[in-house]
Formats: C-alpha cells, sequence, structure tokens
C-alpha cells in the first residue's frame, strides 16, 4: 500500500490565492521530505528539501517565498503556493526517503494544480 | 545542456519484447535512480544503484561507472509496463532527471 500519501490530489484555484498541499508519510517517520513539480511532458524538477524542525532547502530558481515549506512534523511536510499563476500550473510530488533502503524513496502520488 | 540523457524519448513494443531504455550523464553521481510514472503520474521508484547490476523479477537495471551510463531493461514486455521510465541521477546533493521515456507495449 502506499507509504506517501499527498492531499488534495487535485485542485483548482483562481489567481492570486494561495493553494496548501499535504505530504504525509504514513506509518513511518520523515525528518527529510523533498518536493518536485513536473510540467505537462516534461520531466520531474527538484524544488526543495523539506526539513523537519529547520528552514527548507530550495533549489536555485526557485523563490523561496513564493513556495513555502513548512515540515511541521516528522510525518508531514507542506506546500504553500502563494499568489499562484497560471504558470504555476503543474504537477506537484513529494517523496520520503525509504525506510531501510538507503538512498531510495517513496514518492508521493501527486497533485494536480490548475490555476485560472 | 541537461545534465542526463535518456533515449529513446518514445519506445512502442509489442508485447513479449525484450525492451532496453538508456541513460547517460555528465556530472560525478552517488546514486542512480530509474522510476516508473503511470499515465494518471504516481512514480514508483524502480532501483536505486551505485554499481552493477540489480534485478526485480521482469526488470534489470545495469551501472557502469567509468562509462556514465545505466540501461534499464524490460525481458517478456507485457502491456501493463506501459509507463514512462525516468532515470535520475543522485549526486549527494542534488537530483538529476533524465527527460523520460515514453514506453508503449501492444498486446
Amino acid at each position: 500500500g502506499a507509504v506517501v500519501s499527498q492531499h488534495p490530489s487535485w485542485v483548482i484555484c483562481k489567481s492570486g490565492t494561495s493553494v496548501k498541499i499535504e505530504c504525509r508519510s504514513l506509518d513511518f517517520q520523515a525528518t527529510t521530505m523533498f518536493w518536485y513539480r513536473q510540467f505537462p511532458k516534461q520531466s520531474l524538477m527538484l524544488m526543495a528539501t523539506s526539513n523537519e524542525g529547520s528552514k527548507a532547502t530550495y533549489e536555485q530558481g526557485v523563490e523561496k517565498d513564493k513556495f513555502l515549506i513548512n515540515h511541521a512534523s516528522l510525518t508531514l511536510s507542506t506546500l504553500t503556493v502563494t499568489s499562484a499563476h497560471p504558470e504555476d500550473s503543474s504537477f506537484y510530488i513529494c517523496s520520503a526517503p525509504a525506510r531501510g533502503r538507503e538512498g531510495e524513496q517513496y514518492f508521493g502520488p501527486g497533485t494536480r494544480l490548475t490555476v485560472t | 545542456k541537461n545534465e542526463v540523457e535518456q533515449s529513446p524519448q518514445n519506445l512502442t513494443a509489442q508485447e513479449g519484447e525484450f525492451i532496453t531504455i538508456n541513460c547517460s550523464y555528465s556530472v560525478g553521481i552517488s546514486a542512480l535512480h530509474w522510476l516508473q510514472q503511470h499515465p494518471g503520474g504516481g512514480i514508483v521508484s524502480l532501483f536505486m544503484l551505485s554499481s552493477g547490476k540489480k534485478k526485480h523479477g521482469r526488470l534489470i537495471a545495469t551501472i557502469n561507472i567509468q562509462e556514465k551510463h545505466s540501461s534499464l531493461h524490460i525481458t517478456a514486455s507485457h502491456p501493463r509496463d506501459s509507463a514512462v521510465y525516468i532515470c535520475a541521477w543522485d549526486t549527494g546533493n542534488q537530483f538529476y532527471f533524465g527527460t523520460g521515456t515514453s514506453l508503449t507495449v501492444i498486446p
């Protein structure tokens, strides 16, 4: 069964509003989680590394004030897209390091965001 | 220039065929991942390897560190193998993702 969940699975919002996406590890703790985005017909792009109890590490070119990441507990990381614009429409995916399988990742099912 | 090159971009095969997807890179790595993305978007991690070869069922992944190249093989392909296969290089500090190979297996 799924070991990483995301909520919501899809969301439509209006330009200028903010959207929060949750990533949860099920039955295990994850001090680190990763957030990715994927545009249609393109590959994944790592956006940021979410660290429990400390600030997220953002990849070059990713606006930290626009994509707010909060890793408030050992099982939950949230990504908030602030003041969303149509160009933020994308597929957002999170992952968490796999238990007992060093270097491997469990991926969440993804969240499809459409900004109108 | 993409640090990770995958080929082919698209692949159509008849059920039962042996399939090979290639991935080459230009940066130093600590590990190589092969991922499978289904049409709905969900991603499954197939392999993580840093040397040699790994096998899970009909899937085989190999890596040649000296040549900076990895291959994913599918034996006796089946329509349920139809998906996008993505290789990703993990340098220890950053992931570099390939552009993906879209595989369609026809019954």
